[in-house]
């Protein structure tokens, strides 16, 4: 069974500032898929990023990008100029690569970004 | 419109009652999900669907019940409610055209007294 810790239960940074969020997860799986999830406070479940495991390249989308460890099962997102908006809870996820596999999530770390 | 939509999105019922939860889509996905979200648990997996024929028990499935209706719709029942079924329920579909990225409904809060 997969599992996915995130050991950051709150965070909080500056406007314009970047901020870290860790997450670990346990597989003997191969191939997977990993996410991050975002949850404003309005509780639709927003899709921040994506990456493949089998690529080596870590994923980007605009001002979110992850490092993505294999070896050592390691998937944090880097939030960078970090904007009001982005306060939210910050859930890590993870698919085994079968198609249509169950989402296994952590347990989320809730993010806040001040003025 | 949205793509995934969810009915009721607030419901309070009372211990012992049926209560059906529903979730319709206009992705033309052909799996659907329904998880439930706890606080300080993240969420976690119910039931889910490959295609209308196909329906696979999650983690916690004991207590609920789901009806794939058609594509479109996939429904969740918990046939007779307690409270610690209180929870915030999403509805999540995927096909391979998305690279199973699942995409979510807006949720539903559910409270049982």
């Amino acid at each position: 069974a997969q599992t996915v810790t995130q050991s950051q239960p709150e965070m909080s940074v500056q406007e314009a500032e970047t901020v870290t969020l860790s997450c670990t997860y346990d597989t003997s799986e191969n191939n997977y898929y990993l996410f991050w999830y975002k949850q404003p406070p309005s509780r639709q479940m927003i899709l921040v990023i994506r990456q493949e495991a089998y690529k080596q390249q870590n994923a980007t989308e605009n001002r979110f990008s992850v490092n993505f460890q294999k070896a050592a099962k390691s998937f944090s997102l880097k939030i960078s100029d970090s904007q009001l908006g982005d306060t939210a809870m910050y859930f890590c996820a993870f698919m085994k690569h079968s198609s249509g596999s169950r989402l296994t999530f952590g347990e989320g770390t809730q993010l806040t970004v001040n003025p | 419109d949205a793509d995934v939509t969810q009915t009721p999105r607030n419901r309070i019922t009372k211990t012992g009652k049926r209560i059906m939860l529903e979730c319709s889509q206009t992705k033309g996905h052909d799996r659907m999900y329904w998880y439930r979200q706890d606080p300080g648990l993240g969420l976690r997996l119910i039931y889910y669907s490959f295609d209308v024929k196909d329906i696979n028990k999650g983690e916690i499935s004991d207590g609920y019940s789901v009806s794939r209706q058609a594509q479109a719709k996939f429904s969740l029942s918990l046939e007779s409610a307690i409270p610690n079924q209180t929870a915030l329920y999403f509805c999540a579909t995927s096909d391979r055209q998305s690279r199973d990225t699942q995409y979510f409904g807006p949720g539903t809060r559910l409270t049982v007294l």
